[in-house]
């Protein structure tokens, strides 16, 4: 079965900084991975999602995350972050036609 | 195109009681996913229906059931109330699976009290 671990709780930055939010996973078979963010008060939605090809994925909101498959990581991050990004992440895991699993997220927190 | 929609935004029951919540997929999709969201533990999944039939399962006890109608509108139910079943409740559609994105709800909120 595959599962998800994101490293930190919370991540503090200052705006303008780069922040990396880490995600690892396990599983026995080839996975389908994908990150999405929750802001305050609202459901998820889809940053970015990685199938095949290309191990770096470009997302929205300038977001990228690359797939390394001998890690079993796949890290989120962004060059600059804005007040706006004020959110919570979660790494997710799927393989073909199974569930979708969710880690425990990570609160990114701007300072200003 | 309307979202996802869930039904009702909050509810307050009390232990012991039964809950029953709603949630209208995109249209065309016929995938309905339900999640439990509690502080800490993040998302956790409960079951996902697929052309009403239920494809896949958490590890939740049985007081957790679903159903999903020929519409794809699924329904989730909770029996036998507890106080740890307090949590955000988020159901999410997509068209078939296998790598496709999920369209979330805003969930419905439940306190048990």
């Amino acid at each position: 079965a595959q599962s998800v671990t994101q490293l930190d709780s919370q991540v503090p930055v200052f705006e303008e900084a780069p922040v990396e939010l880490r995600c690892n996973y396990s599983s026995s078979v080839s996975v389908y991975l994908f990150w999405y963010v929750q802001y305050p008060n609202q459901g998820l939605q889809l940053l970015l999602k990685y199938l095949s090809g290309s191990t770096l994925v470009k997302g929205i909101n300038g977001f990228e995350a690359e797939f390394n498959k001998s890690q079993t990581s796949f890290h989120l991050r962004k060059p600059s972050v804005h007040i706006s990004d004020t959110a919570e992440y979660f790494c997710a895991v799927s393989n073909r036609d199974d569930k979708i699993i969710f880690g425990k997220g990570t609160r990114l927190h701007i300072l200003p | 195109k309307a979202g996802v929609t869930q039904t009702p935004r909050y509810l307050i029951k009390t232990r012991g009681q039964q809950v029953t919540l709603s949630c209208s997929p995109i249209s065309g999709h016929r995938s309905v996913s339900w999640y439990q969201q509690t502080p800490g533990q993040g998302l956790q999944f409960l079951f996902e229906y697929f052309s009403e039939t239920q494809r896949n399962k958490g590890n939740f006890p049985g007081r957790f059931s679903g159903r999903q109608f020929s519409n794809s509108r699924s329904e989730m139910n909770v029996s036998t109330l507890e106080l740890g079943d307090s949590a955000l409740y988020l159901c999410a559609s997509q068209t078939t699976g296998s790598g496709e994105k999920l369209f979330f709800g805003s969930g419905t909120q439940l306190s048990v009290l």
